[in-house]
């Protein structure tokens, strides 16, 4: 069985401060790692996902994330927060001989800016 | 020209009244997914269909009835709504099942049980 813990279900950052928004996983094989980002009224959209290549994954807006086996995490970061990236930040894991069957999100974490 | 759409948006209704959500893509993907999101955002797999077949069937009640009339179509029938059946509910799509493949979503219908 695989799960995600997202530390923090809100985190609050000024504009132009680092964002860094927790993600640990649980997967008894190596995992594939994705971040999805829900913006109010609409569904998620892909952020960057993480597939056994590189580590440092590099996704939209600025968002990347780094796949760290030895702490089983995979934290979401962005140099300098913007009024745009408020929204609900999920991270999800899945096993790759299944893929988007057994996609198992986290409960999510609300990135709110502070002007 | 919305890739991913689901009707209605926001559906509000009785205990014991059957419904339905419709949705389609026009990504010509083959694998269409229903996703519940509860109240506390926490988001769980109902069904996946790959070219119009089940792939996938997570523990839900059998109240709930998928329907896949061809690959772009994957509508939600659901009986005797319940209190617990409140919530947000997705449709997804995706080029393919397995791997890692993006998978694009509807903006969700608002399931309201009263």
């Amino acid at each position: 069985a695989q799960s995600v813990t997202q530390l923090g279900s809100h985190v609050s950052v000024s504009e132009g401060a680092l964002v860094l928004l927790r993600c640990n996983y649980s997967s008894s094989v190596p995992p594939y790692l994705f971040w999805y980002v829900q913006y109010p009224n609409q569904g998620l959209q892909l952020l960057l996902k993480y597939t056994s290549a590189a580590t440092l994954v590099k996704g939209i807006n600025g968002f990347e994330a780094e796949f760290k086996k030895s702490e089983t995490s995979f934290h979401l970061t962005k140099p300098s927060a913007h009024m745009s990236d408020a929204a609900e930040y999920f991270c999800a894991v899945s096993d790759p001989s299944f893929g988007n069957e057994k996609l198992t999100f986290g409960t999510g974490t609300r990135l709110t800016i502070i002007p | 020209d919305t890739a991913v759409s689901q009707t209605p948006k926001y559906l509000v209704t009785q205990m014991g009244n059957d419904k339905s959500i419709k949705c389609e893509q026009n990504l010509g993907h083959d694998t269409m997914y229903w996703y519940k999101q509860d109240s506390k955002k926490f988001l769980k797999i109902m069904f996946s269909y790959n070219n119009k077949e089940l792939i996938i069937n997570e523990t839900v009640p059998n109240r709930f009835s998928p329907k896949s009339p061809d690959k772009a179509h994957l509508n939600l029938h659901i009986n005797s709504l319940e209190l617990g059946d409140s919530a947000v509910y997705f449709c997804a799509s995706s080029h393919r099942s397995g791997g890692s493949e993006k998978l694009f979503f509807g903006s969700g219908t608002q399931l309201s049980v009263l």
